[in-house]
C-alpha cells in the first residue's frame, strides 16, 4: 500500500528485553523521523535521517538505536527496554527541502511492564 | 529550553464560531511553521503552513497568522465545526543547523462543541 506504515501497532513486552519497531515508506522520501508522545510532552524527536545510511540524533536518543540500509526503511530497536519507554512511537518521513511537511505513520503503542 | 510553546493545553468553542489556536517561538533562525492535526489513535496530519517572508496564509477554513516580531503564529479555524475536534501540533523549521527537521509544540486539544 501507498503511504507510510509502521509494525506492530501495539506491543507489550518485559523490563531488559530488546524491541524492534518497523517503518516502511512508499514514497522514496529522503528524511525519516522518528519522534515518541508522552503525555504532557508532544512530539520529540529520537532520532532522524536525511538519507541512506545518515542518521543523527534528536532531542531524546538515549536507549535507541537506528539505522537505515534502505530508504524506505527506518527501524527504531530499543536495545534494553525500559519503564520510562513505554510510549506512543510515530515514525514519520518528508522530501528533503525545508519546510515540507512531514507525513507520519499511524504509530506504535508500547508498553512496557 | 523548549523553543515551541502553546501554551493553552486545551480550547473549548461553539460550532460556528472562530477558533483561535496559538504558539511562539524562540528560534529566529525558523523560517517555516506548520500546523498540524491529530485525532486519537491515529498520526499527526500536515494542516497548513506559513513561510517567515509571509505574514498570513489562507486554506478554505483555516488561516494561519505569523508575526516575526513577536515571534507568535496563530492558527484561525472559521467557522469551527465539530470534527475539527482534534489535538493541533504546532511546528517550526528551517536554519542553518536544521535542515529537514521541524520542533514541535506540546500541543492544544480543541473541541468544538454542537
Amino acid at each position: 500500500d501507498a503511504g507510510i506504515t509502521q509494525s506492530p501497532r501495539y506491543k507489550i513486552t518485559e523490563t531488559g528485553r530488546q524491541v524492534t519497531l518497523m517503518c516502511h515508506q512508499t514514497w522514496s522520501h529522503s528524511y525519516m523521523f522518528w519522534y515518541r508522545q508522552d503525555l504532557g510532552h508532544g512530539l520529540r524527536l529520537i532520532y532522524y535521517s536525511a538519507a541512506a545510511d545518515i542518521t543523527d540524533k534528536g532531542e531524546v536518543p538515549d536507549g535507541y538505536v537506528v539505522s537505515r540500509s534502505k530508504t524506505e526503511n527506518f527501524p527504531l530497536t530499543l536495545e534494553s527496554a525500559t519503564r520510562s519507554q513505554t510510549s506512543v512511537y510515530f515514525c514519520a518521513s518528508s522530501e528533503s527541502r525545508a519546510g515540507l511537511a512531514q507525513y507520519f505513520g499511524p504509530g506504535t503503542r508500547l508498553l512496557v511492564l | 529550553d523548549q523553543q515551541v510553546k502553546q501554551n493553552s493545553p486545551s480550547l473549548s468553542v461553539q460550532e460556528g464560531r472562530i477558533s483561535i489556536l496559538n504558539c511562539d517561538y524562540t528560534n529566529s533562525m525558523f523560517d517555516y511553521f506548520l500546523w498540524y492535526k491529530k485525532y486519537p489513535a491515529e498520526g499527526p496530519t500536515f494542516l497548513i503552513s506559513i513561510s517567515s517572508i509571509k505574514d498570513k496564509n489562507e486554506d478554505g477554513r483555516f488561516t494561519v497568522f505569523l508575526n516575526k516580531s513577536a515571534k507568535h503564529l496563530s492558527l484561525h479555524i472559521v467557522p469551527s465545526q465539530p470534527g475539527d475536534s482534534a489535538v493541533y501540533f504546532c511546528a517550526a523549521s528551517g536554519g542553518l543547523t536544521n535542515a529537514g527537521k521541524s520542533t514541535f509544540g506540546d500541543g492544544t486539544t480543541l473541541t468544538v462543541k454542537p
